[in-house]
């Protein structure tokens, strides 16, 4: 299984908004609701952002939001702050009953 | 408070195996499907294997299947990886994940706790 396909870097003002893509397969992204979020500092555990695509878990900013479109999903990050500044993956559930990760965007807050 | 611990990492020799322990406190342990992910060093997460809550069923990733094997003990709330024939690209920090609550079936792929993993380094 392949890894999913995201930008290595985005990077943008506090305040502003900024859009992370994750593209995968039809086994994956394109064929399931199942894709999530997370978000890793360094020298962290990763932790959950967004679930089943759209969803956030409870705890989590409202500035985070996730969409899907055909085989690409989104993460994006409105009113950007300084703490925002990290490592971003998406994941989504496969065919194969597995699950698959994007290889990674970091995020630089400039 | 729901809490996820690993431990078992340490420094083998290609060929050699180790066996990896997560202990989980906190929650309904087993209720819910638990995974392993790993980060190689400066490197992205790479989902290792899963379980379900019974048990019954066990996943792999295609790079570690017939090597490493998870299982788990939900009588004493704790989930295992045992690595065996242990390569150099297997050097990683190992995470041991909790599905979220109220998942169900591939929406249990969606990690919601996580440990601060432990370091298996295969080096000669």
């Amino acid at each position: 299984q392949s890894a999913l396909t995201q930008p290595a870097s985005v990077s943008g003002s506090p305040g502003q908004s900024i859009t992370i893509s994750c593209s995968g397969t039809s086994r994956d992204v394109g064929g399931y609701n199942y894709v999530s979020w997370y978000q890793q500092h360094p020298g962290k555990a990763p932790k959950l952002m967004i679930y089943d695509v759209t969803n956030r878990p409870s705890g989590v900013s409202n500035r985070f939001s996730g969409s899907k479109s055909g085989k690409t999903a989104s993460l994006t990050i409105s009113g950007l702050q300084a703490e925002d500044e990290a490592d971003y993956y998406c994941s989504s559930y496969t065919s194969r009953s597995n699950t698959v990760f994007g290889g990674g965007t970091k995020l630089t807050v400039l | 408070e729901v809490q996820v611990l690993e431990s078992g990492g340490g420094l083998v020799q290609p060929g050699g195996s180790l066996r990896l322990s997560c202990a989980a406190s906190g929650f309904t342990f087993s209720s819910y499907d638990m995974s392993w992910v790993r980060q190689a060093p400066g490197k992205g997460l790479e989902w290792v294997s899963g379980i379900s809550g019974s048990g019954g069923s066990t996943f792999y990733a295609e790079s570690v299947k017939g090597r490493f094997t998870i299982s788990r003990d939900n009588s004493k709330s704790m989930v295992f990886l045992q690595m065996n024939s242990l390569r150099a690209e297997d050097t990683a920090i190992f995470y041991c994940a909790k599905s979220r609550v109220g998942c169900s079936g591939g929406s249990c792929s969606a990690l919601d706790s996580w440990g601060q993993g432990t370091l298996v380094t295969v080096s000669s």
